[in-house]
């Protein structure tokens, strides 16, 4: 079965600076898709950026991009020019093939807190 | 754009009584989920179905039963509530393959005593 591991519980952050929030994951499959949702206190759950197994080049939405490294079965997130309305919960998600019916399955979160 | 809407937002049960939550989406997906969310422990997946007829087993399925009887709709049902089962729930519904992101309802807070 796939696990995914956040080994960050709490992390904070100063407004305008940059963060990384770390994900690592364990699978033997080779096709797989992995995602960051962000989950405010509104408790929504949002969907920041993914990043598909088979591409090399590292996903980027506007301030948060992605450090996607294969091998070691790493997939962190990088927000940049950190923002008051970033402060949420974070999830790692991995998604695997339709023989595990695409479930995604999810870390333990990162609450990231941003201090002004 | 309703997307994903979940019913109802809150319950509170006493030990052993039954309920159904409702799960329904507007987006023609095909595959429907059931999380579950507890402190420190991320979403767990309870059931999911990839087509209407069809449900799973997820990660922790133990005490819950599920029905996909038209594809719009996902329903999981609590038949003899424990306080174990205190939680968030969580629908979710997709499109495959597996890079479509899942489409998350508002979630449902049950608590029970």
């Amino acid at each position: 079965a796939q696990t995914v591991t956040q080994s960050q519980p709490e992390m904070s952050v100063q407004e305008a600076e940059t963060v990384t929030l770390s994900c690592t994951y364990d699978t033997s499959e080779s096709d797989y898709y992995l995602f960051w949702y962000k989950q405010p206190p509104s408790r929504q759950m949002i969907l920041v950026i993914r990043q598909e197994a088979y591409k090399q080049q590292n996903a980027t939405e506007n301030r948060f991009s992605v450090n996607f490294q294969k091998a070691a079965k790493s997939f962190s997130l990088k927000i940049s020019d950190s923002q008051l309305g970033d402060a949420a919960m974070y999830f790692c998600a991995y998604r695997g093939g339709e023989t595990s019916g695409s479930r995604l399955t999810f870390g333990e979160g990162t609450q990231l807190t941003v201090n002004p | 754009n309703a997307g994903v809407t979940q019913t109802p937002k809150f319950r509170v049960l006493k030990t052993g009584q039954s309920m159904t939550l409702l799960c329904a989406q507007d987006m023609n997906h095909e595959y429907m989920y059931w999380y579950r969310q507890d402190p420190g422990m991320g979403l767990r997946l309870i059931h999911y179905s990839v087509g209407e007829g069809t449900t799973a087993k997820g990660e922790v399925p133990d005490g819950y039963n599920v029905s996909r009887l038209k594809k719009q709709n996902f329903l999981l049902g609590l038949e003899s509530a424990a306080p174990s089962q205190t939680s968030v729930y969580f629908c979710a519904s997709s499109y495959p393959p597996g890079n479509s992101p899942l489409h998350f309802g508002n979630g449902t807070r049950l608590t029970v005593t």
